[in-house]
């Protein structure tokens, strides 16, 4: 079945550092993919996404590149705030009749003033 | 626009007590769903439904139930609640359950305990 694996937290980094958090998944076809983000006492919220290979997705400065040969999708930013501190979901949506989605465990990030 | 609606936000059991979750969208998605959250496990489906009428079982059905009667309201159910059920419940709906490119939209969660 479909799987999706993510770099263990919790992430602890200084404000102002560059971000990845690696995620990589198995699955059949040819599934979309999308990073959510979860902060203190609230429910997931969709980061960014990405429905083929090759396509970047991209939101308040976080980026994703889907890279089949490589099944990946790491998320990353160029410049990290005390405000991005939360939980980041790796997941990944595949066709089978209804939205079958699958998510990663959730990569803790906690940025230091 | 609310969203998705999920109550109560915190909940204490008693072994073998039942009880409903609520959760209401008003974004007339097609489909809704309940995930359960678990430290270290990520996001597990429990039920889901394509419509109103219309449900199915998704990775961990057991001791839960649900029904669609409505587009709007997507309850859930636990028959005789066991400490295994201790979790953060979540709700989540998307436009058009059969496209798999439609985010999901998230409730805010229930904090669920069961002593």
């Amino acid at each position: 079945g479909d799987s999706v694996t993510q770099m263990e937290g919790p992430v602890t980094l200084s404000e102002e550092a560059f971000l990845t958090i690696n995620c990589t998944y198995t699955a059949t076809g040819y599934p979309s993919l999308f990073w959510y983000v979860q902060y203190p006492g609230e429910g997931l919220q969709l980061l960014l996404k990405a429905t083929k290979a090759d396509d970047k997705g991209s939101n308040k400065g976080f980026e994703a590149t889907y890279r089949k040969e490589t099944t990946s999708f790491h998320l990353e930013k160029g410049s990290v705030q005390v405000s991005d501190s939360a939980v980041y979901f790796c997941a990944l949506s595949n066709s089978g009749g209804y939205q079958k989605v699958t998510f990663g465990t959730g990569t803790k990030l906690q940025v230091i003033p | 626009n609310a969203g998705v609606t999920q109550t109560p936000k915190f909940q204490v059991l008693k072994t073998g007590q039942s009880m409903t979750l609520q959760c209401a969208q008003d974004m007339n998605h097609e489909y809704m769903s309940w995930y359960r959250q678990d430290p270290g496990m990520g996001l597990r489906l429990i039920h889901y439904s394509v419509g109103a009428g219309i449900t199915d079982q998704g990775e961990v059905p057991n001791g839960y139930n649900v029904s669609r009667s409505t587009t709007e309201d997507f309850p859930l159910r636990l028959l005789s609640a066991a400490p295994s059920q201790t979790s953060v419940y979540f709700c989540a709906s998307s436009y058009n359950g059969n496209s798999y490119n439609s985010p999901l939209h998230f409730g805010n969660g229930t904090r669920l305990t069961v002593t």
